[in-house]
């Protein structure tokens, strides 16, 4: 059974970069395309983009970078120039047959933005 | 952007009656190539992370209970489950995979009566 599970800090300062990492057990990350996605109450479910074809919400695309790391069956997250806005829980998750749906997701890790 | 317009913004129904969601999109999210509807359905229930339901409108994930059923083409789609059982208290989803950027509804809350 695929598992997934964020990790990163939980508070980051304002203007500085977001780093986030989900590691995946239970499934080879070289079989599926991987995404990332947060939560706001203000801004509801919110898409952030894929692994493996640098396909990112375009609201975002300009600060986020999705990469993956084989050997270690992760994914990591990394958007710049933060904000408030981006106030947040992260979620990754598996985004089976090339993109579209999304599941099953990790349990979300919230990021603080604040100084 | 594809807007998704969910309907109520909450809804309370008797254990053992149906509850019915409603999503609309803000352009057909139907594939003609394919005849594929590019929407899917999600439950998150408190403090957990959005569960799928259902993808390609109409298809269940494994191991989705039966009483869950989506239906619909087009721009409007309906997430119905047959009887309501205590443990389908949650928020549910629509999310459209048409085109990019991929989107969501805003919600639809579904309490007990």
């Amino acid at each position: 059974q695929v598992q997934l599970q964020e990790s990163g800090p939980g508070l980051v300062k304002p203007s500085e970069t977001l780093s986030l990492t989900c590691t995946v057990s239970g499934d080879s990350i070289g079989s599926y395309y991987w995404t990332w996605l947060r939560q706001s109450p203000g801004k509801g479910l919110e898409w952030i983009g894929y692994s493996g074809n640098a396909n990112y919400n375009p609201s975002l695309k300009s600060r986020v970078t999705i990469s993956v790391d084989k050997s270690k069956n992760q994914f990591s997250l990394k958007m710049t120039s933060v904000t408030s806005a981006d106030t947040a829980v992260y979620y990754c998750a598996r985004a089976p047959g090339g993109g579209g749906w999304f599941g099953p997701w990790g349990q979300g890790t919230l990021v603080t933005v604040s100084s | 952007d594809i807007v998704m317009t969910q309907s109520p913004d909450s809804l309370a129904v008797s254990l053992g009656e149906r509850a019915t969601i409603n999503c609309k999109s803000s352009q057909s999210v139907l594939y003609s190539s394919n005849n594929k509807n590019y929407l899917a359905w999600y439950q998150q229930k408190s403090g957990q992370p959005p569960k799928l339901l259902i993808y390609w409108a109409s298809t269940r994930e494994s191991g989705v209970p039966d009483r869950f059923s989506g239906s619909g083409s087009g721009t409007d789609f309906t997430l119905t489950i047959s009887s309501l059982q205590a443990e389908d208290v949650a928020l549910y989803y629509c999310q459209q995979y048409y085109s990019s950027p991929i989107t969501f509804g805003q919600g639809t809350r579904l309490e007990i009566k």
